[in-house]
């Protein structure tokens, strides 16, 4: 069974501060993606990652995939409140039909 | 551009009703995906179709789950006699012809069962 951990799962950081989040399995997968939630509401995707050792920026977000495609992380630099929220790691495998296995999440709250 | 959309957006109900939810995915999506969400977890996977094929089912899937998609369009998920267990998020997501992993999700359906 693949399996992704997700730490830490909680972060209560200042505006302002940088934060890494991280996304570990034993399992190879063929991409992984990050999503954001916020309540009552379904998970926004933020980018996929196919290539070992890939990395993507969205503005103040760094997204890596790592070599062995194995393990994913997030950072965020300067965290402003709007970046609250709960933040999923998913994986996939192209020859499981595209479903996604997620992570637990990272719940982070960034204060004014 | 239209994005997933899940109806009702909440549904509370008693224990051993019945109650069935819809998604309409992305038009051009042919992959759809269900997925239940508990509170302080990620998303678990229940089930998805390509088209109209209905092609893997989670063990999360009891009997008292169907889920169908009939004209490869929208989608409707039931749960027959409910039970408190039932309560959770379910979402639904598509995605597009080649692109599987990269997966669009609706706002989803929030179940209370009492």
């Amino acid at each position: 069974t693949q399996l992704l951990e997700q730490s830490p799962q909680f972060l209560s950081i200042q505006e302002g501060e940088n934060l890494t989040v991280y996304c570990n399995s034993s399992s190879v997968f063929s991409s992984l993606q990050w999503y954001r939630q916020e309540p009552g509401e379904g998970p926004v995707l933020l980018v996929t990652v196919v290539t070992g050792g890939e990395v993507k920026k969205l503005k103040r977000l760094t997204f890596q995939f790592g070599d062995a495609r194995k393990d994913s992380s997030l950072h965020i630099t300067a965290a402003q409140p709007g970046d609250t929220g709960l933040y999923l790691c998913a994986g996939g495998n192209y020859n499981q039909g595209g479903k996604l296995i997620f992570g637990q999440g990272t719940e982070l709250s960034v204060k004014p | 551009d239209t994005g997933v959309s899940q109806d009702p957006r909440h549904k509370i109900t008693k224990r051993g009703q019945n109650v069935t939810f819809r998604c309409d995915p992305i038009s051009e999506h042919n992959r759809l995906y269900w997925y239940r969400q508990t509170l302080g977890q990620g998303p678990e996977f229940l089930t998805y179709f390509q088209n109209e094929a209905q092609l893997e089912k989670s063990r999360l899937l009891s009997d008292r789950f169907s889920a169908e998609r009939p004209k490869g369009s929208f989608s409707t998920l039931e749960i027959q006699r409910t039970e408190q267990g039932d309560s959770a998020m379910y979402l639904c997501a598509s995605s597009p012809r080649g692109a599987y992993n990269e997966q669009f999700f609706g706002p989803g359906t929030r179940l209370t069962v009492l």
